[in-house]
């Protein structure tokens, strides 16, 4: 089946540094990436949607230049965390649209933990 | 912004029962998504039910969607210890760009 790598699984940063994570389409071509973060027994709240070869469309609230993210081919979209304060640490997800359009499914990664400190 | 509710937030049940979590949403959808996720991991796709669609079946999970309540079902037959873990629901819409708005999830407990 369609499988979406993210990479790092867990990272620890210190505070004031940047951390990149990776989110990769093995198997398929995404031209829409999702980027999702979780904290501790919530859900999974949408911070933005990554289109390959343009600007990232970002929900209210979630500050564009704290959170980068580029999407500069089909197969990979990479959110950066800018600065990074111990409030940013966090569980952060990305899912990938099948290009050809495989059915609705969405393919999620494994997660990416970011420990601030 | 999140619109799924989920209802019971948390479930606690002995193996061989089922298991009934209930979601409600707000928007028009294209269809609804039932997604598991254990404790620190990624989420797995679980069942997708469309619009025009009632009732679904996959194996022990069995997915209503009653589109004039705006509200979905998952039920979870016979269940096993090793179900237990976080179920959320997920709808995507025809005016949300392609993206999945996530429910609040139901925590679910299956004691052997």
């Amino acid at each position: 089946g369609a499988v979406v790598s993210q990479h790092p699984s867990r990272v620890i940063c210190k505070s004031g540094t940047s951390v990149k994570i990776e989110c990769r389409s093995l198997d398929f071509q995404a031209t829409t990436m999702f980027w999702y973060r979780q904290f501790p027994k919530k859900s999974l709240m949408l911070m933005a949607t990554s289109n390959e070869g343009s600007k990232a469309t970002y929900e209210q609230g979630v500050e564009k230049d704290k959170f980068l993210i580029n999407h500069a081919s089909l197969t990979l979209s990479t959110l950066t965390v800018t600065s990074a304060h111990p409030e940013d640490s966090s569980f952060y997800i990305c899912s990938a649209r099948d290009k050809a359009g495989r059915g609705n499914t969405i393919y999620f990664g494994e997660g990416s933990w970011l420990t601030v400190v | 912004s999140q619109q799924g509710e989920e209802d019971p937030q948390a479930l606690s049940i002995q193996e061989g029962e089922n298991a009934t979590m209930n979601c409600s949403y707000k928007t028009s959808i294209n269809n609804l998504q039932w997604y598991r996720q254990n404790s620190g991991r990624g989420l797995v796709h679980l069942i997708l039910i469309r619009s025009n669609e009632r009732e679904k079946h996959s194996g022990r999970l069995r997915v209503t969607l009653d589109t004039s309540k705006k509200s979905s079902s998952l039920l979870i037959t016979a269940s096993r210890a090793a179900d237990t873990a976080s179920y959320f629901c997920a709808t995507d819409a025809w005016n949300q760009g392609g993206k999945l708005i996530f429910g609040q999830g139901t925590e679910l407990s299956v004691k052997p």
